[in-house]
């Protein structure tokens, strides 16, 4: 299985300020034919069911503000929430879905500082 | 408008067979490309995919419970079916069912807090 290690576990910012997620993976998770990396970004607010944020790294959904965006390639990848907003806190998951089983982190929960 | 709702009991014995069911609204498991696929987080721990069914009734599941999970579709009923047998404490978990594209999740159902204990 692709083994999906985010960091850091837990993270504080202060409101209008950056957060940055990392998220490793144990195999390389871009496949070469069509140059897309096979990796998503979820928000799960508590009591809540996660929710599509990012796919293909950097593509972001529709209605997904544009403060977030997704980088990286291969095995190292970055959400970025560019300037914190209160409604932002939540846990947020990385997914690879190069290979089954399809495999998420084990979740970054983002609060305010 | 896609929403997916999952039912069933939220209480269940040891060595039971869980059943669970997502009904669509606004999807069709009939549309060429649609899939619908079950993942389920134990509490306080990260999402688990568990199964995947495609329109065309192709199945995919998570090689470590291919023995005892199993996923159907009803089209006609716009529901999609999880079985989990012989369960045990470690099954403990909201289910969720969720829209599959490429690969990942876009609409995801409420979820189902299911308990397994005698």
């Amino acid at each position: 299985d692709i083994v999906m290690t985010q960091s850091p576990d837990s993270l504080a910012v202060s409101l209008g300020e950056r957060a940055t997620i990392n998220c490793k993976s144990s195999q390389n998770v871009l496949y070469s034919f069509n140059n897309k990396n096979y990796l998503a970004w979820y928000q799960q607010k508590p009591g809540q069911s996660p929710k599509l944020l990012i796919y293909w790294a950097s593509t972001r959904q529709s209605g997904v503000p544009d403060r977030f965006s997704g980088s990286g390639s291969g095995t190292d990848f970055t959400l970025t929430i560019s300037s914190l907003q209160a409604e932002d806190v939540a846990v947020y998951y990385c997914q690879q879905y190069y290979d089954n089983p399809y495999t998420f982190g084990q979740g970054t929960k983002l609060e305010i500082k | 408008q896609i929403t997916l709702k999952e039912s069933g009991p939220t209480l269940v014995k040891p060595t039971q067979t869980l059943t669970l069911t997502c009904t669509l609204s606004g999807l069709s498991l009939s549309t060429n490309g649609v899939a619908v696929g079950w993942i389920r987080q134990p509490p306080g721990q990260a999402p688990e995919w568990l199964a995947l069914i495609f329109w065309d009734g192709d199945t995919r599941y998570t090689p470590s419970m291919k023995n005892s999970v199993y996923i159907a579709k009803d089209t006609s009923n716009k529901q999609v079916t999880l079985k989990l047998t012989n369960v045990g404490p470690d099954d403990t978990a909201t289910y969720f069912c969720a829209q599959h594209t490429n690969g990942f999740f876009d609409q995801w159902g409420q979820g189902i807090l299911v308990t397994v204990s005698s």
